[in-house]
């Protein structure tokens, strides 16, 4: 089955480390999306990329980066100059050239600092 | 800017009871409207859309009709289940790729 698969789905870092989170997906969708989710709030865009080796920067992305080096592939450096990493991260996708413009997203990562 | 405004959680219901999460978005143009479901620690998946005025999208006993007048998009469900215990965010594109996600709404049903 087509999908977009997200890991860990749980990662703990000490305060000053970067971490990656892992985000795949096998439904040939042309654009891919990083969104933050806390307690209480909406989801807020980090990053998007609606093509390989382009991406732009969304509502907060200070402190993350990304690269899109492959169709399937968009990860997410949680960088030592985020302030508050503790959250919910989900990426989610779209097929552009299909026309059809509804976001499939993944189950999510939840990264906890220390 | 583009935004949607949906109704302040929780909402808690008794089981077969009628529900309607309120949605309201401000946009330039005429956006597509759609309504997300969250369960405890997933993702979201799309429950319903609805791209035009007076479109009514509806799935798994959820409707939700697009007006345009009063640039709502309310969802309802005749007769809720524990099952659809979940968080649920009405959501806005105007077709540029970029989505506006309402705070969510959490909806909370009791046997």
């Amino acid at each position: 089955d087509g999908g977009i698969t997200q890991s860990p789905k749980y990662l703990f870092r000490k305060e000053g480390q970067n971490v990656t989170l892992s985000c795949e997906q096998n439904l040939n969708h042309d654009a891919m999306y990083w969104y933050r989710q806390d307690p209480g709030q909406g989801l807020r865009l980090i990053y998007y990329s609606q093509i390989v080796n382009d991406f732009q920067k969304g509502d907060i992305a200070e402190g993350y980066s990304v690269s899109r080096e492959k169709k399937e592939s968009f990860p997410l450096t949680v960088t030592s100059a985020q302030k508050n990493p503790t959250a919910f991260y989900l990426c989610a996708s779209i097929g552009i050239r299909s026309g059809a413009n509804v976001l499939t997203f993944g189950a999510g990562s939840r990264l906890t600092v220390l | 800017g583009d935004s949607v405004t949906q109704m302040e959680g929780p909402v808690t219901l008794s089981e077969e009871a009628f529900l309607t999460i309120n949605c309201t978005y401000t946009a330039t143009g005429y956006p597509s409207l759609f309504w997300y479901v969250q369960y405890p620690g997933e993702g979201l998946q799309l429950l319903l859309k609805a791209t035009k005025a007076d479109d009514k999208g509806s799935n798994k006993g959820f409707e939700a009709t697009y007006r345009k007048e009063t640039t709502s998009f309310h969802l309802e469900k005749g007769s809720v289940q524990v099952s659809d215990s979940a968080v649920y965010f009405c959501t806005s594109t105007s077709g540029t790729y970029k989505y506006i996600f309402g705070t969510g709404t959490r909806l909370k049903v009791l046997a």
